[in-house]
């Protein structure tokens, strides 16, 4: 069965540190790798995604690195801010309209 | 860009009655459609998905169904009930590896 795990399941950080969320898969067909956040009562949104052809994509200060071999990734979040604190999904496609979530990591962010 | 209009906000509904959920897009001509569903605290659960007008492919039923009447509307339906679908229901699009979502439904199965 397909599965996409995420740890830790919850993190807190100081403000300004840098938060580090990690997935791991077993399927070698997924081709497409997108993290979404959660806030309370929101929907989930996109916030930056990857895919294998790259072992690293940063969108301002949200960088995942991708390691193909160990089917591993993890959404590194620098000068982590309040606003920040949400739960984070990492997904997986194998490009075939089926898309995979984690469990999701609650981070907080403290001032 | 694409928007996604879910509807309703919010439903409270008795076991066994009916339930008809809808979702509209826009800004995207032949979207791929899809419907999620979330326990309060829980991961995503993806139910159908459809990438043409009348065609749905189911991915978990729930005893659930789906039906996409128009290229941009995608509805969820069922006709009875259970207290465990209760849960918060979200309507995704995009195009080719691109999935987001709208506000969602959330519902109360009492």
């Amino acid at each position: 069965q397909q599965q996409v795990r995420q740890s830790p399941q919850s993190l807190t950080v100081w403000e300004g540190e840098t938060a580090i969320l990690n997935c791991s898969y077993e399927d070698s067909t997924f081709d497409y790798f997108p993290w979404y956040w959660q806030f309370p009562r929101e929907s989930p949104a996109l916030l930056i995604a990857i895919r294998p052809v790259s072992n690293k994509k940063e969108d301002g200060r949200f960088t995942i690195f991708f390691n193909k071999r160990e089917k591993k990734l993890s959404l590194h979040i620098t000068d982590s801010q309040p606003g920040d604190s949400a739960t984070y999904f990492c997904a997986a496609s194998p490009g075939n309209y089926k898309y995979v979530f984690g469990a999701g990591t609650r981070l907080k962010v403290i001032a | 860009a694409q928007t996604i209009h879910q509807w309703p906000v919010a439903e409270i509904k008795a076991v066994g009655s009916p339930l008809s959920l809808g979702c509209t897009i826009k800004g995207k001509s032949s979207p791929n459609l899809y419907w999620y569903w979330q326990a309060t605290g829980g991961t995503l659960q993806q139910l159908f998905y459809s990438i043409t007008v009348g065609q749905v492919e189911s991915v978990v039923q729930l005893n659930l169904s789906a039906s996409r009447p128009k290229d941009d509307q995608f509805i969820l339906s069922t006709e009875k009930l259970l207290l465990s679908h209760s849960g918060f229901y979200l309507c995704g699009g995009g195009g080719q590896n691109t999935l987001y979502f709208g506000a969602g439904t959330r519902l109360s199965v009492l």
